[in-house]
């Protein structure tokens, strides 16, 4: 069965960092794309990043470009989401999504509060 | 940058009576990387449809995708009390792009 697991969120003041972690299980993560999608309280769905399978391509939202930072370790099943710089409207539910052209699978997310 | 808007922004049903929602982008937009998925409260998404018209592992064959270009639909055959959720179509090129959704309530 398929797992992914978010956790790292929490309360952060503005300008402040947090380090998100996804824990992968079920499938073979190294052969597979990986995102981060988020969702402000009562919004839509934003796609935020995506890493490849080796991590050699890496795209992010241009809301996000220059502040957060993606990456993963296949030998630990485990994707990350570095977010530097941060921001009131980066306030969300993190989601990370398994997938390259669509993202098959979801974890439950974890919440950031940017707040002072 | 492609930007997708899905209308209606809420759809008012009945269960048993068809739904039809559409989710159109700002320039062409390959089949293969049009998606939809359903979303219930406190829920993360669900995968229902890739690739513009396949269905998703599980899913009940009462969902269908169609469309191609810049103009994509997913349609609900028959609602259930369960389908009432709301429905996001995504695009994934270079970059993901998800339309502002559509919420489909209970008339």
């Amino acid at each position: 069965e398929v797992q992914l697991v978010e956790s790292g969120g929490g309360l952060v003041k503005p300008g402040g960092s947090l380090r998100l972690s996804c824990a992968a299980s079920g499938f073979t993560f190294s052969s597979y794309s990986m995102n981060w999608v988020r969702q402000a309280p009562g919004k839509g769905l934003e796609w935020v990043s995506s890493i490849s399978s080796s991590s050699s391509y890496i795209y992010y939202a241009d809301s996000v470009k220059g502040r957060f930072t993606i990456s993963r370790d296949n030998a630990k099943n485990s994707l990350y989401l570095q977010m530097n710089s941060l921001r009131a409207e980066d306030t969300a539910v993190y989601y990370c999504a398994k997938g390259l052209m669509y993202f098959d699978y979801w974890g439950q997310g974890t919440l950031v509060t940017v707040s002072s | 940058e492609i930007v997708l808007t899905q209308s209606p922004g809420t759809l008012s049903l009945s269960p048993g009576e068809r739904a039809t929602l559409s989710c159109r982008a700002s320039q062409s937009v390959s089949s293969s990387y049009l998606a939809w998925y359903q979303q219930k409260p406190g829920q993360a998404p669900r995968l229902l449809i890739y690739g513009a018209s396949s269905r998703a592992t599980g899913i009940p064959d009462r969902f269908s995708g169609s469309g191609s270009g810049t103009d994509f639909t997913l349609t609900i055959s028959r609602l259930e009390p369960e389908d009432f959720a709301v429905y996001y179509c995504q695009q994934y090129g270079s970059s993901g792009t998800f339309g502002q959704g559509t919420r489909l309530e209970i008339k």
